[in-house]
C-alpha cells in the first residue's frame, strides 16, 4: 500500500517563476492539505482540498493556488516566485470524516527559489 | 489566529534517559496529535489523543490530553539514538490545522 508521494523532491527556480508541486494521496484518502515548512520551523497550513474544491486555507497569498483531480491526487502551483517561497512543500492526505483524522505525510518537495 | 506553543524549543539528552516535552494553547481543542519528523522527511503520526484527560502509550512513548482540553504532554522513556528528530504538536480536527514549531531533540549516545 503506497503512502503519500511527492514529486519532484526537489527542484530550483528562480524569482518570478511559476512552480506545479504535485502530491498522490495514500490510498483509500480523500483529502489533500498542503504545508509549508520553513527551516528550523513547524509545517504551516496553505489549503485543504476535498471534493476537487479548496476546503479551507491558510494566511498564503494568492499567488498559491491548488487543485485537486477526480482521483483525489493534487498540485500546488505558485506564481511569481519569491527568495521567501524557499522552503520544504508537505502534502498530506487523510479522510475528511471522523473528528481528528491523522494526517499522513510524504516526504516533501525541496523548493530553492534563486 | 490559533497559536500551539511547544517547549522546549530544543533538548540535548544521555542514551537511556526520559525526556518530558509539552504543548499549550491559549484556545480549547478536541484533539492532540504528536508526530514525529525526521532529517528529510515527512512528520510521522506518534500518538493521537481524543478525550480530554486520556493516557495513551505507543511503546516507549506516553501521551496526554490535558484535563483542560488546552495542553498536552509527551513522553520518552530510556531513550535511544534513534529518537533524535523534531517532535511537533498539531490540533486536529476539521478546523483550520495548526501545527506547533516543533521540539528538536539530539540524544547523545
Amino acid at each position: 500500500d503506497a503512502g503519500v508521494t511527492q514529486s519532484p523532491t526537489h527542484l530550483i527556480k528562480t524569482r518570478g517563476q511559476q512552480v506545479t508541486l504535485r502530491c498522490s494521496p495514500k490510498s483509500g484518502h480523500d483529502t489533500v492539505s498542503w504545508y509549508q515548512q520553513a527551516l528550523g520551523q513547524g509545517p504551516q497550513f496553505i489549503f485543504q482540498y476535498y471534493e476537487e474544491e479548496e476546503r479551507q486555507r491558510g494566511n498564503f497569498p494568492d499567488r498559491f493556488s491548488g487543485h485537486q483531480f477526480p482521483n483525489y491526487s493534487s498540485e500546488l502551483n505558485v506564481n511569481a516566485l519569491l527568495l521567501g517561497d524557499s522552503a520544504l512543500y508537505l502534502c498530506a492526505s487523510s479522510l475528511l470524516q471522523g473528528a481528528g483524522s491523522p494526517l499522513h505525510f510524504g516526504n516533501g518537495t525541496r523548493l530553492t527559489v534563486t | 489566529g490559533q497559536q500551539l506553543n511547544q517547549s522546549p524549543q530544543s533538548m540535548f539528552i544521555q542514551e537511556g534517559e526520559d525526556v518530558s516535552m509539552n504543548c499549550t494553547s491559549s484556545s480549547i481543542f478536541n484533539t492532540w496529535l504528536w508526530y514525529k519528523q525526521d532529517p528529510g522527511e515527512g512528520p510521522v503520526l506518534l500518538i493521537a489523543l481524543y478525550k480530554a484527560g486520556e493516557l495513551t502509550s505507543n511503546g516507549r512513548l506516553t501521551a496526554q490530553f490535558g484535563i483542560t482540553r488546552k495542553d498536552s504532554f509527551l513522553n520518552i522513556s530510556a531513550s535511544i539514538p534513534s529518537d533524535v528528530g523534531i517532535y511537533f504538536c498539531e490540533k486536529g480536527g476539521s478546523e483550520k490545522l495548526v501545527f506547533g514549531k516543533g521540539t528538536k531533540l539530539t540524544v547523545n549516545p
